[in-house]
């Protein structure tokens, strides 16, 4: 099996841009399809891209996906940063089993 | 609206059994791959198991294997994970989630609000 690895935490100020990655340890980022989901403390996660950068509906344009085979990396792009934004955020791919990042807090302050 | 509620947490003693259940509506639950995900208090998410539309394939993370078995009752719109052999370390919540996706296993949309197990004497 493989594992994700993200960055423990990232911060940044309101209305800027952030980006988070994760990393895939074996295997082609490109093989499975990577997704991202938000959880904001004392709530269920909830999807915020899947299939490495499509959007559910509701969410906003601020957010996009996309993943980079020269890192073997995958990334989560928020843009115009909310104070509500503010969670843990999670990347999740898979192969026979299902695996996720340890999670990454974004902090807007 | 769709709509999953977990129930069937609490207190267990190490070496004993809990049954998880996950009543579903608001979709046509015999049509996808539901899920069991678990989160250690503090820690992060990891997958437990997963079952397919019929119930007649499932997959479980190497740390479940042999004590967890997860089904499902399509005519109820119920999911269930039988919990054997507790341990410390299965101490979570668990979250029921549906995939996000009819024809898809692979990712979780929506998730339910969860139900904390807590495994200690």
């Amino acid at each position: 099996n493989f594992m994700l690895t993200q960055p423990h935490s990232v911060s940044e100020s309101p209305g800027k841009t952030v980006t988070i990655s994760c990393t895939r340890s074996s295997g082609s980022i490109a093989s499975n399809y990577v997704q991202w989901y938000q959880q904001r403390p004392g709530s269920a996660p909830t999807t915020v891209i899947y299939e490495d950068n499509q959007r559910p509906s509701g969410v906003p344009d601020r957010f996009s996906g996309s993943i980079d085979s020269s890192s073997n990396s995958a990334s989560l792009t928020i843009s115009g940063l909310k104070t509500e934004d503010e969670a843990d955020y999670y990347c999740q791919s898979y192969d026979s089993s299902i695996v996720f990042g340890g999670g990454t807090k974004l902090t807007v302050l | 609206e769709v709509q999953l509620v977990e129930s069937g947490g609490g207190l267990v003693q190490p070496g004993g059994s809990l049954r998880l259940s996950c009543a579903a509506s608001g979709f046509t639950f015999s049509s996808y791959w539901m899920h069991w995900v678990r989160q250690a208090p503090g820690k992060g998410l990891v997958w437990v198991s997963r079952i397919n539309s019929d119930g007649s394939s499932t997959s479980y993370a190497d740390s479940v294997k042999g004590r967890f078995t997860i089904s499902r009752d399509n005519a109820k719109n119920t999911l269930y994970l039988q919990m054997n052999s507790l341990r410390a370390e299965d101490t979570a919540v668990y979250y029921c989630a549906r995939d996000g996706d009819s024809s898809s296993w692979y990712w979780f949309d929506p998730w339910g609000q969860g139900t904390l197990v807590t495994v200690s004497s």
